[in-house]
């Protein structure tokens, strides 16, 4: 348990509504990550942080934002919810394993439905 | 080309077989693999690194092929709560920066 909560864990909005899931971490880890998982396309990096107030943009990042105000909560933004932004999300963090290698661990993941 | 592929299954596998998974990515600079573990509506978990000797964890056991930019899982003496999706996951270099690559998965189904 890397001690990652996501919250809200379902949400359904409308379209062009904004819409904020934040991330906790309870671990003092550094890097913290934003994916969303959709059939048949597999976990994509939409924006990914390496500290407070340092974010950049993974592969899908258009049409969200994030922030990091303090190490534990990473924050991310629909500024105008889409259908296409229906999916589920999952926060990450990165951890280093005993043999060296450095991975991530998931939170439970918040499923969001635009309509 | 996706940069990781997975056959995406479903692999349908009485209790006890030995059921095997592969994998390729396209980017020969990746230094770091893994393969993780996803059950229906849940989080995707880590189950096991894969090092370039190979390794094993039980009745699993991974293999790498940097040559042919290959990773395996095998699975022995599967049980039904073997059931999930397996992911294959590919980092290119060191540092947190450095973005994991996910496949789609393949789905396992250990039958009675």
């Amino acid at each position: 348990d890397a001690g990652i909560t996501q919250s809200p864990r379902h949400k359904v909005t409308e379209t062009g509504t904004p819409v904020t899931l934040r991330c906790h971490q309870t671990e003092n880890h550094r890097y913290m990550y934003w994916y969303r998982q959709d059939p048949g396309h597999g976990l994509r990096l939409i924006h990914y942080s390496y500290g407070v107030k340092d974010t950049d943009k993974g592969e899908v990042s258009d049409g969200y934002s994030v922030s990091r105000s303090k190490t534990e909560d990473f924050l991310l933004t629909l500024e105008s919810a889409t259908s296409s932004q229906t999916s589920v999300y999952f926060c990450a963090i990165s951890e280093l394993l005993a043999g060296g290698q450095e991975t991530q661990y998931f939170g439970p993941g918040t499923r969001l439905l635009v309509l | 080309r996706k940069e990781v592929e997975q056959d995406p299954g479903p692999f349908n596998v009485p209790e006890g077989a030995t059921v095997a998974f592969n994998c390729t990515y396209s980017n020969s600079a990746s230094q770091s693999f893994f393969w993780y573990r996803q059950d229906c509506r849940k989080e995707p978990k880590l189950l096991m690194s894969v090092y370039s000797s190979g390794n094993e964890d039980g009745r699993f056991t991974a293999q790498l092929n940097r040559a042919s930019q290959y990773i395996s899982l095998l699975i022995r003496d599967s049980k039904l709560s073997d059931s999930a999706t397996y992911l294959c996951v590919v980092r290119l270099g060191t540092g947190g920066g450095n973005k994991l690559t996910f496949g789609t998965g393949t789905q396992l189904k250990v039958e009675l």
